[in-house]
């Protein structure tokens, strides 16, 4: 069965540090890979998405991914934490892509930004 | 519509009773989802409808619970025998067949159970 595995379930960085959330996943054969964000009383929305193609991808807000087989891991990182990306974020794997498989999601990382 | 619609926002109900909480997906989305979250549980999954296929309903935690969805559109998730380990936030979310997409989500419903 697929699973996702977000290492820590708070971090807590500096205004204009490096931000790095970790996920780890189990698969077969290689998935589909999103990253979401949850703001505060907010609905969760699409930072950026791996499918095929190059495997670091941007997204928004300064954000980015990397797919990396070898280490089956997507992790999600910022060169420089602003305020406002104080959230929660999901990582979230499909099997089989497009509207064919199940999606799950990681338990979350909740970012903290300290001024 | 332009999103998905969840109903109601919030819903408070008392223990042992039942609740229906409905869903809206994107006009032409096949697949939709339900998901679970708690404090500190993450997006927990319950049950995947895709198309016309027998739904996934590997996550559903027991048999109080069971989710329809009419007409390949609309889903309703219903919970019976209220309990309070029940109260979260029931999210659900719908993706399009065309290419390979992510889920869009809606604001979800928040269940009290009291």
């Amino acid at each position: 069965a697929q699973s996702v595995t977000q290492l820590g379930s708070h971090v807590s960085v500096s205004e204009g540090a490096l931000v790095l959330l970790r996920c780890n996943y189990s698969s077969s054969v290689p998935p589909y890979l999103f990253w979401y964000v949850q703001y505060p009383n907010q609905g969760l929305q699409l930072l950026l998405k791996y499918t095929t193609g190059a495997t670091l991808v941007k997204g928004i807000n300064g954000f980015e991914a990397e797919f990396k087989k070898s280490e089956t891991s997507f992790h999600l990182t910022k060169p420089s934490a602003h305020m406002s990306d104080a959230a929660e974020y999901f990582c979230a794997v499909s099997p089989l892509g497009g509207s064919q498989g199940n999606l799950i999601f990681g338990k979350g990382t909740k970012l903290s930004v300290k001024p | 519509g332009a999103g998905v619609s969840q109903s109601p926002s919030n819903k408070v109900t008392e223990k042992g009773k039942d609740v229906e909480l409905r869903c809206d997906p994107i006009s032409g989305h096949t697949a939709l989802y339900w998901y679970r979250q708690s404090l500190g549980q993450g997006l927990e999954f319950l049950i995947y409808f895709q198309g016309n296929s027998a739904p996934d309903k590997s996550g559903l935690p027991s048999d109080r619970f069971s989710a329809e969805r009419t007409g390949g559109s609309v889903s309703t998730l219903t919970i019976q025998r209220t309990q309070q380990e029940d109260s979260a936030v029931y999210l659900c979310a719908s993706r399009s067949r065309q290419g390979v997409t992510e889920a869009f989500f809606g604001q979800g419903t928040r269940l009290t159970v009291v």
